[in-house]
């Protein structure tokens, strides 16, 4: 079954600064990749999410890149704000069993002031 | 509009005993999901439902764990004869549909179940 990847699992950029978070999938049939931001005692709310028929998404600050050959998939914020501390979960799924999301094990980011 | 709502948000129960939790999914929604979430791990499947039937239970870990979805809105995740181990947070999630951009799913707050 898909095993999902993701590092590091903390991290810790100063505000304005750029926060990179990485993920690994192994199921090539995986052909969707949300991610989600979970605050604390709260649910995982989606941010963006990416199909397999396109290597970059954009929206606003946030963007995702995804690399299919080499199964690579990260989230890129910019400009980042004291708001953007939370923990961050990358995923995957095949259009076949969007039922099925397969997590990673999350990115606790810290925004320094 | 109302998002995905569960009760109770926090459950403290003693080994042995039997648990229901609840969830009411985003109106219109047809499929609903059960993850289960342990301390500093991403969720984990449990089961899906598509209407009033379970159309994944592939996550569920053994036989003590159900779910029920009966009118193909609410569901309830059952669980009978709880262990210390089955102390996680519980979260549901529910979709318009499963296929392409219907399939996103919009999580719950989850609810905390200690087994002591």
């Amino acid at each position: 079954g898909e095993n999902v990847e993701q590092h590091p699992s903390t991290l810790s950029v100063q505000e304005g600064d750029s926060a990179v978070i990485k993920c690994t999938y192994s199921d090539s049939a995986s052909n969707y990749f949300p991610w989600y931001k979970q605050e604390l005692g709260k649910g995982p709310q989606l941010i963006i999410d990416i199909r397999s028929n396109v290597g970059e998404k954009k929206d606003q600050r946030i963007a995702v890149t995804l690399n299919k050959t080499a199964k690579h998939f990260s989230l890129h914020i910019t400009e980042t704000q004291p708001e953007d501390s939370a923990v961050y979960f990358c995923a995957a799924s095949t259009d076949s069993s969007a039922s099925k999301i397969i997590f990673g094990s999350g990115t606790r980011l810290s925004i320094r002031p | 509009g109302a998002g995905v709502s569960q009760t109770p948000s926090n459950k403290v129960t003693e080994k042995g005993k039997y648990v229901e939790l609840r969830c009411d999914p985003i109106s219109g929604h047809t499929a609903l999901y059960w993850y289960r979430q342990s301390l500093g791990q991403g969720p984990e499947f449990l089961i899906y439902f598509q209407g009033t039937g379970a159309a994944d239970d592939s996550g569920l870990p053994n036989d003590r764990f159900f779910a029920v979805r009966p009118e193909g809105s609410v569901s309830t995740l059952k669980i009978q004869r709880t262990e210390r181990g089955d102390s996680a947070v519980y979260l549901c999630a529910s979709s318009l549909g499963v296929a392409g951009g219907q399939g996103t799913q919009y999580f719950g707050p989850g609810t905390r179940l200690l087994v002591l």
